[in-house]
Order: C-alpha cells, then structure tokens, then sequence
C-alpha cells in the first residue's frame, strides 16, 4: 500500500533556530501533500495545502513566513520552521493524495514531534 | 464551515465489550468519512472510509454507519481488546479539506 514518510520523527532545537521537516511519498506520486500540526489532546489542524510545483495554500491563521512549504517534487514536501520558538512545540503531521486534494484516500505520515527550547 | 464533532472525548471499557463511538458533522455536503486511530505519539492509521453514497463499511470487527442526512457517523468495535486501546478520529472531506474531530480517547481494560 501507499506509504508516507516523514523525517525526522523527532527533534529538539533551540529558540531562533529553523527546523526542516520533510515528507516523502514512497511509493506513489502525490500531486498533493497537507501539513497539519496537532497539539496534546487536540485534534489535526490543517495548516496548509501544498501542490507541486506550485505555492502552498496556507489555513487562516498560519503565518506563511514562519512555516515555509516547498513541494518542488511529486515525492517530497518539505515544511520549515523559521526561527522556532517554543510556543511552535507540537506535533507536525504530513499527509499525501496522488490526486486532487479530497478526492482520494490520504495516507499520513508518522509524524514529527518538535520540542523548542 | 464544516465542525466536526466526537462524543465521548474518552471512553472506558472491560475486554470484551463492544465499542461505539460516535462523530457529528454540520455539513451535509461531505465527499467522504474516515476512521483512524492514533497511538501516542505517532501518526494515523486509516480504518474504514465512507464514500458519501454508502451508509457503511465494515472491516473485521470493525464496523462505522454514515448518515449524511443527519450528519452522523458511528463506529462500531465488536468484542473490544486491549490492544484497541487508542484515540479515535473521525475526518470529513469536503470542500476539497479534511476536517478532524477531536478524537476519542479508549482504554479496554484486561
């Protein structure tokens, strides 16, 4: 079946660094990748929608500047937290769908847990 | 906007009992609904979809009902094990997005 990966699993950093987060579709083609992001005890939010080869489409509410999404292939996603702070501590999920954005079954990665010192 | 809803936000049971969780959604107009789990920490595992002409799925002892008509989805575990003891999130595509409910939390006790 369909596999998502995403790297790395997990990663500490401190305040100001950035942080790359990448999502790999291994074994199909994903026209579309979604990032959500997912607080203890909360549900996914989705953050923002990303095509390739073409400019994310960010949720109301995410700051584009601070969480940069590069679909620049069918097979990787990439989303960048530019100058983490700790308030940016969650649990960032990646999703992928070989066709157009709902209409497929999604397939998710593990997730990517980061802490923000 | 589509809101999803789940009830209860956490759930209790002895080994052996059944499951059934419930998910609410205002809009009707859905493309489809899946059941995932999620273990602590890690990410989801799809369960069951819905496409939005069907009134249910089934896999193993997995069971989950739609009604589009009144906005609900239940699912459906038989004879509950330890090892179905998960968060359980309803999504609904619609408009092109996936929205998640909150999740309920189940423990099956041995």
């Amino acid at each position: 079946g369909a596999v998502v990966s995403q790297h790395p699993s997990w990663v500490i950093c401190k305040s100001g660094t950035s942080v790359k987060i990448e999502c790999r579709s291994l074994d199909f083609q994903a026209t579309t990748m979604f990032w959500y992001r997912q607080f203890p005890k909360q549900s996914l939010m989705l953050m923002a929608t990303s095509n390739e080869g073409s400019k994310a489409t960010y949720e109301q509410g995410v700051e584009k500047d601070k969480f940069l999404i590069n679909h620049a292939s069918l097979t990787l996603s990439t989303l960048t937290v530019t100058s983490a702070h700790p308030e940016d501590s969650s649990f960032y999920i990646c999703s992928a769908s070989p066709g157009a954005s709902g209409a497929n079954v999604l397939t998710f990665g593990a997730g990517s847990r980061l802490t923000v010192l | 906007k589509q809101e999803v809803t789940q009830i209860p936000a956490a759930l209790s049971v002895p080994e052996g009992e059944n499951l059934v969780l419930n998910c609410s959604f205002t809009d009707s107009a859905i493309y489809n609904l899946q059941w995932f789990r999620q273990d602590p920490g890690k990410g989801l595992t799809s369960l069951l979809l819905i496409q939005s002409s069907q009134r249910e799925q089934t896999s193993g002892r997995l069971n989950a009902s739609l009604d589009k008509s009144s906005g609900r989805s239940t699912l459906y575990i038989a004879a509950s094990q330890p090892g179905d003891s998960a968060t359980y999130l309803c999504a609904v595509s619609s408009w092109g997005k996936l929205q998640f409910g909150a999740g309920t939390q189940v423990v099956v006790t041995p």
